[in-house]
């Protein structure tokens, strides 16, 4: 079945500075991949997602690329702010497109 | 708001307890489900309904207990669970028609004593 891998569990940047979170999959059936935001006390939400016919897509301060020959996606945020700090999410649909299966979250901290 | 409420948010029970979690959307979708979450540990899906079938059931024990009267509402029936079933309960929704961006309620908290 599907793995996805995702690093690092927990990164701090400076207020301004630009985040990256890389995440693994090893279905190459796979071609639906979200990223979540999750806050203390909610539940996670949608920030931005791209399909296995595109390499990159980007929403504002928001990136995300595809790499399907390597089999790796990674998200990016530019210009962080303080309320940028959650936990985020990757995921990717198993190979039937039927379920995602998410990575293990990684803690970002933005210091202002 | 995501529009998918869950109650309650918070829940402590005994391993002889039976309590029921709910989630409702308010979203018009047709799919629905239940995922686990534990501390430093991906998410786990339990179970999907679509149209108020029950697709998946990710080899869940028979502890936890899934019931979906309508497109619009699920509950999670629990009963005789154990200290490490102690993690928070997220329901989400979705349209249905294929994999897409799935609404997440805030989660229930549940602590087993």
């Amino acid at each position: 079945g599907e793995n996805v891998e995702q690093h690092p569990s927990t990164l701090s940047v400076q207020e301004g500075d630009s985040a990256v979170i890389k995440c693994t999959y090893s279905d190459s059936a796979s071609n639906y991949f979200p990223w979540y935001k999750q806050e203390l006390g909610k539940g996670p939400q949608l920030i931005i997602d791209i399909r296995s016919n595109v390499g990159e897509k980007k929403d504002q301060r928001i990136a995300v690329t595809l790499n399907k020959t390597a089999k790796h996606f990674s998200l990016h945020i530019t210009e962080t702010q303080p309320e940028d700090s959650a936990v985020y999410f990757c995921a990717a649909s198993d190979g039937y497109g039927n379920k995602l299966v998410f990575g293990a979250g990684t803690i970002l901290r933005v210091k202002s | 708001e995501t529009g998918v409420t869950q109650t309650p948010r918070h829940l402590v029970m005994g391993m002889t307890n039976k309590k029921s979690l709910k989630c409702e959307q308010h979203l018009g979708h047709n799919a629905m489900y239940w995922y686990k979450q534990s501390a430093k540990k991906p998410l786990e899906l339990m179970f999907v309904y679509n149209f108020k079938e029950q697709t998946e059931n990710n080899s869940v024990p028979s502890r936890f207990s899934p019931e979906c009267p309508n497109s619009s509402h699920l509950f999670l029936h629990l009963h005789t669970l154990q200290p490490e079933d102690s993690a928070l309960y997220l329901c989400a929704s979705s349209q249905g028609r294929e994999l897409d961006e799935q609404y997440f309620g805030p989660g229930t908290r549940l602590t087993v004593t």
